[in-house]
């Protein structure tokens, strides 16, 4: 089975901080992805990367940033939390470019006070 | 670009009742079509999927048909039952033609009650 997992659960952080969400997926997955979920909205991509050190923005990139140094860790930051980043992250992980099947982890609940 | 439209909900059936949750989609190219399921207080599972045009998908007594004539790929079930409650999110993902990966699309999800 397909393990992705998500350093939190959830996490409240202040306004203007720095948050750093951490994701790891056990399967050799070349292509990690963060969407944010938020009532209404349904999931939006925020980031996504095929490959150790790529990166692409999605469809919502601002006021975010991530990082991919190992191809089994995919790290998405704010660099600067700010109140409307209060939401709930889920990150995914697909096998290879030219695949399309997603496997999710749990969601990190994060709110910024 | 590409977008998803599902009802929203909150749809409330009885128990073994049949099921229906609309599904419509346009896309810049040829889409996949997915069904996602999120059971309270966990993450998005994979419930079934379609890759090309009359494939039908199935799962755990769900069913979709990838219909391109009308854009649509709507989940049905015959008899729900009170497990079935959950939010239901249908998504597509267009892969680039020179490979790669590309995020999924996805509706705003559907809230299912079932009640016994």
């Amino acid at each position: 089975d397909v393990k992705v997992t998500q350093s939190s659960r959830y996490l409240v952080k202040r306004t203007g901080e720095k948050v750093f969400l951490e994701c790891v997926q056990d399967m050799d997955h070349e292509n990690m992805f963060w969407y944010r979920q938020d009532p209404g909205l349904g999931l939006r991509l925020i980031y996504f990367s095929y490959d150790v050190k790529m990166k692409e923005k999605g469809d919502i990139p601002e006021g975010y940033s991530v990082s991919r140094e190992k191809k089994e860790r995919f790290s998405l930051i704010l660099e600067s939390a700010s109140t409307n980043q209060t939401s709930m992250y889920l990150c995914a992980s697909s096998l290879e470019q030219g695949t399309d099947t997603q496997y999710f982890g749990p969601g990190t609940r994060l709110t910024v006070l | 670009g590409n977008s998803v439209t599902q009802m929203e909900g909150p749809v409330t059936l009885s128990e073994e009742a049949f099921l229906t949750i609309n599904c419509t989609y346009t896309a810049t190219g040829y889409p996949s079509l997915f069904w996602y399921v999120q059971y309270p207080g966990e993450g998005l599972q994979l419930l079934l999927k379609a890759t090309k045009a009359d494939d039908k998908g199935s799962n755990k007594g769900f069913e979709a048909t990838y219909r391109k004539e009308t854009t649509s790929f709507h989940l049905e079930k015959g008899s729900v039952q009170v497990s079935d409650s959950a939010v239901y999110f249908c998504a597509l993902s267009v892969l680039p033609s020179g490979g790669g990966a590309d995020g999924l699309t996805f509706g705003k999800g559907t809230h299912l009650i079932i009640q016994p």
